[in-house]
């Protein structure tokens, strides 16, 4: 079935380095993907996303990069902080004639290390 | 604004007992959603409700029963809680006015469950 996946469950990264996640996507409809950042305890965070006509698009110490040939999807994390250890969600949203719903990959977790 | 706010927090269950869960969104949203969160895991959709006076299944609908009450809420109801379905419940919210996409969502701070 159309799915949305991760190829690593955790990332240790060293405080100041860059983070890269990686998500791979079935679906080639879908018309949005998102990355969503979620803290022990509280709900998903929106951090960032991605139409599908667009293949890059950079945020606040955030890019994200679209490879549709290849159908993978990556957040990259800029001079990464404690503040960033969280998991961190791919997911494709189908549209507002889906009801705009998503269908989210199984995470990552990112740990800083001071 | 308190944005997406859900009750309980937590919540003991014993099998076949029923219980509903409240989610209440105060930004003016359309869209509402419930979510489970397995361990571990990514968030699968339960049911949506796109618009007020309209509610759809998502990927896990069975044991689960919804009701849009009005604009601001949206509760999710077990009629016969079962041990699969302890988990972490996460209702969302999207568009509208106040958001940046109509897309987006927001999500409240989750109801922990266990059914034993």
């Amino acid at each position: 079935g159309e799915s949305v996946g991760l190829h690593l469950p955790t990332l240790s990264v060293q405080e100041g380095d860059n983070s890269i996640i990686n998500c791979a996507y079935s679906n080639s409809a879908s018309d949005y993907f998102i990355w969503y950042k979620q803290e022990s305890g509280k709900g998903p965070q929106f951090i960032i996303d991605i139409r599908s006509n667009m293949d890059k698009r950079q945020g606040q110490r955030v890019t994200v990069l679209l490879n549709k040939t290849v159908k993978h999807l990556s957040l990259q994390i800029a001079a990464t902080q404690p503040g960033d250890s969280a998991v961190y969600f791919c997911a494709e949203n189908k549209g507002r004639a889906a009801g705009n719903k998503l269908t989210f990959g199984g995470g990552t977790r990112v740990l800083v290390k001071p | 604004n308190a944005g997406v706010t859900q009750t309980p927090k937590f919540q003991v269950l014993k099998t076949g007992q029923s219980m509903t869960l409240q989610c209440a969104q105060d930004m003016n949203h359309n869209s509402m959603y419930w979510y489970r969160q397995d361990p571990g895991m990514g968030l699968r959709l339960i049911y949506y409700s796109a618009s007020e006076g309209t509610t759809d299944k998502g990927e896990v609908p069975n044991g689960y029963n919804v009701s849009r009450l009005n604009k601001r809420e949206f509760s999710l109801r077990l009629e016969s809680a079962a041990p699969s379905q302890t988990s972490v419940y996460f209702c969302a919210s999207s568009g509208g006015t106040l958001t940046r996409t109509s897309y987006e969502q927001y999500f409240g701070p989750g109801t922990r469950l266990t059914v034993t």
